[in-house]
């Protein structure tokens, strides 16, 4: 079985670009989560969906990034522009039950921010 | 105060020894509690859960969880080098306990 799938392994932008990462779940889970951890800090909670629908997306940190998950299979994050504080590891994890099942991670994107 | 909290470390002991990494958490009412290690450069992989009060045993590994004290902890008996890692700490909060709060991480180092 195929495990959750991030792309791309690394990004380096300048500030004001754009970038969009790509989160492949596990086939057949409904519930992706993408998090972030920012240099020497824990990992934060960005956001929660249920197949194409966002349940929670209060980890956001602002208008500068939007996240979506047409069709419930793959996901996107999208920053635009991106900031000098943006940099950071981008997890992506998924699981089956949202409360009781583990989360299966990603490898992560690492963004830097220049 | 932070919704998870674990001790930095490092935490070192010898090869063999018995290491206990301790993790304390805001929320009252959560309850699932994870147990991730994260190689360096790599992505946190399950270790261990535990949702009920008292002592879960895997192998090597032990969860404990303490919910009147809000306390859960992982044992690692017979510590051998490559359980050398960071260990990090996750607990289901929120209003619908649908994501995971996650501590700083401890890290461990088990010299041979």
């Amino acid at each position: 079985e195929a495990g959750v799938t991030q792309f791309p392994s690394h990004s380096v932008i300048e500030k004001g670009q754009t970038v969009t990462l790509r989160c492949d779940p596990i086939s057949g889970h409904d519930n992706l989560y993408w998090y972030r951890r920012v240099m020497g800090k824990e990992i934060k909670f960005l956001l929660h969906f249920v197949k194409e629908s966002k349940q929670d997306e209060s980890g956001m940190p602002n208008n500068r990034f939007l996240a979506e998950r047409t069709g419930g299979t793959y996901s996107t994050l999208k920053v635009q522009p991106a900031e000098l504080e943006d940099s950071g590891v981008y997890f992506c994890a998924s699981s089956q039950d949202p409360i009781w099942d583990e989360q299966f991670f990603g490898p992560g994107t690492r963004l830097t921010v220049l | 105060q932070k919704e998870v909290e674990q001790n930095s470390g490092p935490l070192s002991v010898p090869e063999g020894a018995i290491a206990s990494l301790n993790c304390t958490y805001s929320d009252r009412g959560s309850q699932s509690f994870f147990w991730y290690r994260q190689y360096s450069g790599k992505s946190p992989e399950l270790i261990m859960f535990i949702y009920s009060n008292g002592d879960k045993e895997d192998g090597r590994f032990t969860a404990q969880l303490n919910k009147a004290s809000q306390y859960v902890s992982l044992l690692i008996r017979d510590s051998q080098p490559s359980d050398s890692a960071t260990y990090l700490c996750a607990v289901n909060m929120g209003n619908n306990f649908n994501k995971f709060y996650f501590g700083s991480g401890t890290k461990l180092n088990v010299k041979p």
